[in-house]
């Protein structure tokens, strides 16, 4: 199957820093998706982003769906912004996907005041 | 709802103990899939439902894991003879799986809070 691969696995900030995470993966993808997990485990959608850049206040992302890889970006990073960040991808084919995704590992993130 | 709820959020039980969670996906959504996730992991897919059918049941760990969606909406994963690996955060996720006019993608998953079980 497809492999997910995230880095940095750790990432320590003072707030205010801006920092990027990346996301590998091994294969053509139909779906990918980062979250933010938060400290009660509630998994929230960042991005659905099989595909070029989108961006949303503070944070931003883009996939490079040809060489494999997306990326996200936190600027001015706040101390909410500590969890775990996870890219998940599903290489189902076509509009009839049916979404199975495949999780990395995840990066986690630490925001001190 | 709003979004996808899953009940009970935390659940203790003893070894050899048989367990039931619900989840209730999103109005609407046609397909929907359970996922583990075990301390310090991403979570790992499950089973999957298009309507009222498991297409994809593949990641069910044994057949001690059996899960139902009678009615094409709320889903019940059913654990029998649970074990003490059988703990983690059991998480539901809903996607559209049409097209809809909506602002976000029929591909895109959402997932409710988790259950939190845990095997004594």
């Amino acid at each position: 199957g497809i492999q997910v691969e995230q880095s940095p696995p750790d990432l320590i900030l003072q707030e205010g820093a801006n920092s990027t995470l990346r996301c590998n993966f091994s294969d053509s993808v139909n779906n990918l998706q980062w979250f933010h997990q938060n400290p009660w485990g509630q998994l929230i959608n960042l991005f659905y982003i099989p595909s070029g850049t989108k961006q949303n206040g503070r944070l931003s992302a883009t996939t490079v769906a040809t060489e494999r890889y997306s990326l996200l970006y936190i600027s001015s990073s706040q101390t909410t912004d500590s969890g775990v960040y996870f890219c998940a991808v599903d290489s189902g084919g076509g509009g009839t996907s049916y979404g199975k995704l495949t999780f990395g590992q995840g990066t986690i993130l630490t925001v001190h005041p | 709802g709003a979004g996808v709820s899953q009940t009970p959020s935390n659940k203790v039980t003893e070894k050899g103990k048989y367990v039931e969670l619900r989840c209730d996906p999103i109005s609407g959504h046609t397909a929907l899939y359970w996922y583990r996730q075990s301390l310090g992991q991403g979570p790992e897919f499950l089973i999957y439902f298009q309507g009222t059918g498991a297409a994809d049941d593949s990641g069910l760990p044994n057949d001690r894991f059996f899960a139902v969606r009678p009615e094409g909406s709320v889903s019940t994963l059913k654990i029998q003879r649970t074990e003490r690996g059988d703990s983690a955060v059991y998480l539901c996720a809903s996607r559209a799986g049409v097209r809809t006019s909506g602002g976000s993608s029929y591909n895109e998953q959402f997932f409710g809070p988790g259950t939190r079980l845990t095997v004594l």
